[in-house]
């Protein structure tokens, strides 16, 4: 089983759509999720940080349930300019692989006309 | 504010010839990362540095060395190129570790190895 695990999709909405992306990850001792935002062709950015309590950054809405080692996150009233590669991001558990993080392979989302 | 600088930004080698990415940041941030990206596929960490003289493996180092002499600076050196290594190589800093603090990272290295 991969450490972090997401649906590639592609996903492709109109624009004002909500939609919906899931993680799992395996490690139940993880201490820190993030979804990050890849462009095409260039580097990844922090998108936000998921909290147990779940977080919400205007249109962005991250939560995280520990119990089933998942990680959401919603975009509402999508815009073309969110189109990009969304990064489920998962660190390490303790001892030497604390502060590392792991990558799931994204998702993809278009958002068209 | 130039954050985590990579040089080159594209590259082409042939099989068994060596080279090094560099990697310099001016946040004097002390941790500093080396990922891998293949196409389609999330990033894997290669080597790490949580300080100036202090380096460790991540999960996929062979055919790789990293060195750090410096704060700022964190190269990547291939030492016998081999096809497997093409890959779009970024760099990144944290902070502190990067469980609490986001990773920034460079702009990348697209590199292919013929």
């Amino acid at each position: 089983r991969k450490e972090v695990e997401q649906d590639p999709g592609p996903f492709n909405v109109p624009e004002g759509a909500t939609v919906a992306f899931n993680c799992t990850y395996s490690n139940s001792a993880s201490q820190s999720f993030f979804w990050y935002r890849q462009d095409c062709r260039k580097e990844p950015k922090l998108l936000m940080s998921v909290y147990s309590s779940g977080n919400e950054d205007g249109r962005f809405t991250a939560q995280l349930n520990r119990a089933s080692q998942y990680i959401s996150l919603l975009i509402r009233d999508s815009k073309l300019s969110d189109s990009a590669t969304y990064l489920c991001v998962v660190s390490g558990a303790g001892g030497t692989s604390y502060g590392k993080l792991t990558f799931g392979q994204g998702t993809i989302l278009t958002v068209h006309p | 504010n130039a954050g985590v600088t990579q040089t080159p930004k594209f590259r082409i080698l042939k099989i068994g010839q060596s080279m090094t990415l560099q990697c310099t940041q001016d946040m004097n941030h002390n941790y500093m990362y080396w990922y891998r990206q293949d196409p389609g596929m999330g990033l894997k960490l290669i080597y790490y540095s949580v300080g100036a003289g202090i380096t460790d493996k991540g999960e996929v180092p062979n055919g790789y060395n990293v060195s750090r002499s410096t704060t700022e600076d964190f190269p990547l050196r291939l030492e016998l190129a081999a096809p497997s290594q093409t890959s779009v190589y970024f760099c990144a800093s944290s902070y502190s570790k990067g469980g609490n603090q986001p990773q920034h990272f460079g702009d990348g290295t697209r590199l292919s190895i013929l």
